[in-house]
């Protein structure tokens, strides 16, 4: 079983929308938690990181921590044709940090 | 700002060809990352180190080495380039502590003909 779990998408949503993405994790002593955007060609950029239990919100983005579920998940709203990219989640467990494969998001005009 | 910073940004080898990439961080970070990241793999931690001349395999080692010298310094080292080795390699550092998140490079995508 691997450490962090996406589902690959493509996720398409039309622009305005909200954009649902979902990560889960097998290490209950995972401690913090990260979700990147990145564009095709070129690197990883933060967006978000959460370490405890409930929501967190950054603007039109917000991201939610379930610890007993072992979930993660980022929620985007009034998605802009700019937001299209790869969101990879990412999570510290022990002093090692997983990512997950990513979920490809595609909004539509 | 962080800024991680790799020699090159295109690179096309030859097979057998000793093939060097270099990453340097300026904020005095003490962890640094060298992955690959191939079509549906998503990233895979090829080395990793936590201090100078401090060095750990990752979870695809094989046919490559590092070197880390100096603190802002973290080099990957293909010693006989291989086909299967071209990829987008890409460096991150961070700050010692859990919470901390990775600053990535512009990454490298390696032809190896």
């Amino acid at each position: 079983q691997k450490e962090v779990e996406q589902n690959s998408g493509p996720l398409s949503v039309p622009e305005g929308a909200i954009a649902s993405l979902n990560c889960t994790y097998s290490d209950r002593g995972s401690q913090s938690f990260f979700w990147y955007r990145q564009y095709s060609g070129k690197s990883p950029e933060l967006i978000m990181f959460i370490y405890s239990n409930g929501d967190k919100e950054d603007g039109r983005f917000t991201a939610q921590l379930n610890k007993a579920s072992q979930y993660v998940s980022l929620l985007i709203r009034d998605s802009q044709p700019s937001d299209s990219a790869t969101y990879l989640c990412a999570v510290i467990a022990g002093n090692q940090f997983y990512f997950g494969t990513g979920t490809s998001l595609t909004v539509i005009p | 700002d962080v800024k991680v910073t790799q020699s090159s940004r295109y690179l096309v080898k030859r097979t057998g060809e000793k093939v060097f990439l270099e990453c340097v961080q300026d904020m005095d970070h003490e962890n640094m990352f060298w992955y690959r990241q191939d079509p549906g793999l998503g990233l895979r931690l090829i080395y990793f180190s936590y201090d100078v001349k401090m060095k750990e395999k990752g979870d695809i080692p094989e046919g490559y080495s590092v070197s880390r010298e100096k603190k802002e310094r973290f080099s990957l080292i293909l010693e006989s380039a291989s086909t299967n080795q071209t990829s987008m390699y890409l460096c991150a550092s961070k700050p010692a502590g859990t919470e901390e998140t990775q600053y990535f490079g512009p990454g490298t995508r390696l032809l190896v003909l």
